[in-house]
């Protein structure tokens, strides 16, 4: 069974601090990594992709993919209390199929 | 543009009836994807389609769940004789391309009763 797992949380940060999700994944052949922002009740928001190793940046967000590590990860600088939310890391799944595997998300509280 | 679009938002059912869910996707997408998540859990995936076909439907957890996409455009997710373990929000998604970024509906809670 190919798996993404993330901290369940919730990681609690104070506004204005940054605030370190991760995540991992065992299947070696995806390619393709996605973080999505989810508010309680509502869908999944995308809000970072990354394809290749190392740091992509946008905004107040940044993922970091390691390949050899299985290992993905989204910083998100000056959080504030709107960013309280959950976070799910998503792989595309390797092979002829579109489909992303989902880690549990991770909850995020920015405290004021 | 306009995003993905499902209807109802809301659906509660008796146990055994049958149910349809609708996506419509973002104009120009070719691949549809149906999700359904349970609370406290991340989305589980259904199925997904490239065009017209199914190209992987490996997620349909049993043959009560069917689904289509005749034109390339609006799918249809059926359930038949629902379960109460059928309950769920049941999410769909559009990208432009396989393997790409998926944009996520808003969503159709099933409450089967």
């Amino acid at each position: 069974q190919k798996e993404v797992e993330q901290n369940s949380g919730p990681l609690s940060v104070p506004e204005g601090a940054i605030a370190s999700l991760n995540c991992t994944y065992s299947d070696r052949g995806s390619q393709s990594f996605f973080w999505y922002r989810q508010y309680s009740g509502k869908s999944p928001e995308l809000i970072m992709s990354i394809y290749s190793n190392g740091d992509k940046e946008d905004g107040r967000f940044t993922a970091q993919l390691n390949k050899a590590s299985q290992y993905v990860s989204l910083l998100i600088r000056d959080s504030q209390p709107s960013d309280s939310a959950t976070y799910l890391c998503a792989a595309h799944g390797s092979g002829n199929t579109g489909k992303l595997i989902f880690g549990q998300g991770t909850t995020l509280q920015v405290k004021p | 543009g306009a995003g993905v679009s499902q209807t109802p938002s809301n659906k509660v059912t008796e146990k055994g009836k049958y149910v349809e869910l609708r996506c419509d996707p973002i104009s120009g997408h070719t691949a549809l994807y149906w999700y359904r998540q349970s609370l406290g859990q991340g989305p589980e995936f259904l199925i997904y389609f490239q065009g017209t076909g199914a190209a992987d439907d490996s997620g349909l957890p049993n043959d009560r769940f069917f689904a289509v996409r005749p034109e390339g455009s609006v799918s249809t997710l059926k359930i038949q004789r629902t379960e109460r373990g059928d309950s769920a929000v049941y999410l769909c998604a559009s990208s432009s391309r396989q393997g790409g970024e998926q944009y996520f509906g808003p969503g159709t809670r099933l409450t089967v009763t």
